[in-house]
């Protein structure tokens, strides 16, 4: 079973902050690295698909980054808004016949108005 | 584009009951996954299908948990019977295709299960 874990668990931050999380898994067989935003009621949406060592990836006001080499990826919101708030997963593949997603249990961020 | 539709939305039943949930994944996607997302955890992929054969149902606990995939399109995953503990979200996706290539997972709203 692939350790995944994402941190902080969760967050409130005030409207217009800047806020991050981090999302580590273990670096060996990595192919790529997913992240998805899961609003309440929602379906999850994908945000990134991150393949590269030193990768970046930019959507707007989020962005993230990628480490294979010591196996963690950044997520990165400026200026957060009211509709930012979700749960953002992440999930690392790793090289093999089905090459299947393995989910960490997610941040759950809340901005507040 | 449409994307997975899944149904009900919501369900609530007793332990030792009988519940299905059903799954329409975005057309022409022959890879279609069910997960098990537990409150606090990230979501556990249950089932994998490659059109109608399985591909890994290794986590699927199959003395209650069956799922199928005719025709290789739509897919119904069931409980029976339920135990409190699989009170949870079950959501579908699909992707294009497993392995490699355009792999992106897309997810439909989920079911809610309680089980009282």
């Amino acid at each position: 079973i692939l350790n995944v874990e994402q941190s902080p668990q969760s967050l409130h931050v005030q409207e217009g902050d800047s806020t991050n999380f981090t999302c580590s898994f273990p670096s060996s067989n990595f192919y790529a690295l997913h992240w998805y935003r899961w609003e309440t009621a929602k379906s999850p949406e994908a945000l990134f698909v991150m393949t590269l060592n030193g990768d970046e990836k930019k959507k707007g006001r989020i962005s993230a980054t990628l480490n294979t080499k010591e196996g963690y990826s950044y997520l990165y919101i400026k200026g957060s808004q009211p509709e930012d708030s979700a749960t953002y997963l992440c999930a690392p593949r790793l090289s093999g016949s089905a090459r299947q997603l393995t989910f960490g249990s997610g941040t759950q961020l809340t901005v507040l108005p | 584009e449409a994307g997975v539709a899944q149904s009900p939305r919501y369900k609530i039943i007793e332990k030792r009951q009988s519940v299905a949930f059903w799954c329409n994944p975005i057309s022409g996607h022959a890879t279609l996954y069910w997960y098990q997302q537990i409150l606090g955890q990230g979501p556990k992929l249950l089932i994998q299908f490659q059109n109608n054969g399985v591909v890994d149902d290794s986590q699927l606990p199959k003395d209650r948990f069956s799922a199928e995939r005719l025709k290789g399109v739509d897919s119904t995953l069931k409980i029976q019977p339920a135990k409190l503990e699989d009170s949870a979200v079950y959501l579908c996706a699909s992707s294009l295709s497993g392995g490699g290539g355009s792999y992106e997972q897309y997810f439909g709203p989920g079911t809610r299960l309680t089980v009282t």
